[in-house]
């Protein structure tokens, strides 16, 4: 019931392309869902997050789209670039917790 | 930028020691964090600390560990008798204020190996 399934683990796509992550949930208590972006030797960093009153949230090239019924949500980026290469994290947790619970991670390379 | 910062980033020791990791959260953050990631799994939260006090703890976060703020700047993660399933990335984090609305900011994680 914690458990955030996150999917592909890894993914490689041409410069331009769209990847696309994924990821699952169950409990349906969550109601925060954060994408954190991650580079080698670096913390995770969050990149964008959305609420589920929202189907669909953007910031810049990165698009969170969220389906509230079948408990999954995506991450999109547009227009990929070679520096987008990083391990991207979803997450979720709810109001009243303090904790993450994250997904395994996706390992995108992106070629240029 | 208002960074948080950890050290060491890499400490190595033996099986049964004691080890200290450090962190120095974001100056005017209140809400202090602890998560750790065994090597190519997921990230796992530890324990948060807000006030002086442990706010929350998960199941890992057994009696081997503790935490501290002993002055006020650092906040430190001990782990009494290290196991050799210690081995992982320790990040500590830092927010402003409690749940989601504000966002927790990572440090760039010490590396632990426990041989």
């Amino acid at each position: 019931q914690q458990q955030v399934k996150q999917s592909p683990q890894s993914l490689i796509v041409q410069k331009g392309g769209i990847p696309i992550i994924n990821c699952a949930y169950e409990n349906t208590a969550f109601d925060y869902f954060p994408w954190y972006q991650q580079f080698p030797g670096k913390g995770p960093a969050l990149l964008i997050a959305i609420r589920p009153d929202v189907s669909e949230k953007k910031e810049g090239r990165f698009t969170i789209s969220f389906n509230k019924s079948a408990k999954q949500f995506s991450l999109h980026i547009m227009d990929s670039q070679p520096g987008d290469s990083a391990t991207y994290f979803c997450a979720a947790s709810w109001d009243s917790n303090y904790q993450l619970i994250w997904g395994a991670g996706t390992k995108l390379i992106i070629k240029p | 930028e208002p960074e948080v910062t950890q050290t060491p980033s890499h400490q190595v020791t033996q099986m049964g020691q004691e080890v200290i990791l450090r962190c120095v959260p974001i100056s005017n953050h209140l809400y202090f964090y602890w998560y750790r990631q065994i090597l190519g799994q997921k990230v796992e939260f530890l324990v948060s600390f807000y006030n002086n006090e442990i706010s929350e703890k998960s199941e890992i976060f057994d009696d081997q560990f503790s935490v501290e703020r002993p002055d006020g700047s650092n906040f430190t993660l001990k782990i009494r008798s290290t196991k050799l399933e210690d081995s992982a990335m320790y990040f500590c984090a830092s927010s402003e204020g409690r749940g989601p609305s504000y966002e927790q900011y990572f440090g760039p994680g010490t590396r632990l190996t426990v041989t």
